[in-house]
């Protein structure tokens, strides 16, 4: 079946922009994830969000980020007046629940100018 | 919060060779993962190990969970094995922590 995936591929923007970067989990995964990935970098936990409980966003590095998750599917990473340290690739993951293994999109590789 | 530390952090292999990789934690952990990086970026899946041993092919993996570490073990190996690998745990926040990793780069 599909494999998570995330769109877009690569985002150029400048500095001061807003962006949204998308992530389409596994169909029926009920947990999803968000990390950044820093060039070189180990993963850095953002958010996750399962069913429909609140989502824990205590990895949010700043109030510039949010992220949602639409009818327990598709989830929107939202970075509002991006800086060059948000420059990072941002990779997102899905599970079949709480306590399984994470599935992992090809990430959105976003370069603020 | 909770440390993970990887050994050793980079690791040149002749092809064929077999190479050991290890994943120290912290504090207790309910949920363990190996992951490969290949040098596109991807991250695959190889081994979800709370605990106890697994074996897929060439690669095996342990993990001593009241010890606080698990290894991955790599036989015979391959220029596609090259990459970065990387362990995450779960402390029971269902929050996976994850390891500084290990840059593998194997020759021909």
């Amino acid at each position: 079946g599909a494999g998570v995936s995330q769109s877009p591929s690569n985002k150029v923007t400048e500095k001061g922009k807003d962006v949204e970067l998308r992530c389409d989990p596994i169909s029926g995964h009920t947990a999803l994830y968000w990390y950044r990935q820093s060039l070189g970098q180990g993963l850095e936990f953002l958010i996750y969000f399962q069913g429909n409980s609140a989502p824990d966003k205590s990895g949010l590095p700043s109030d510039r980020f949010s992220a949602e998750r639409t009818g327990g599917s598709v989830s929107t990473l939202t970075i509002q007046r991006t800086q060059q340290e948000d420059s990072a690739v941002y990779l997102c993951a899905s599970t079949p629940g709480i306590r399984y293994e994470q599935y992992f999109g090809p990430g959105t590789r976003l370069t603020v100018t | 919060g909770i440390q993970v530390e990887q050994s050793p952090p980079d690791l040149i292999l002749q092809e064929g060779a077999n190479s050991t990789l290890r994943c120290n934690f912290s504090d207790s952990v309910n949920n363990l993962q190996w992951f490969h990086q290949n040098p596109w970026g991807q991250l695959i899946n190889l081994f979800y190990i709370p605990s106890g041993t697994k074996q897929n092919g060439r690669l095996s993996a342990t993990t001593v969970a009241t010890e606080r570490y698990s290894l991955l073990y790599i036989s015979s190996s391959q220029t596609t094995d090259s990459g970065v690998y990387f362990c995450a745990v779960e402390p029971g926040t269902y929050k996976y922590i994850f390891g500084t990793g290990t840059r593998l780069k194997v020759l021909a």
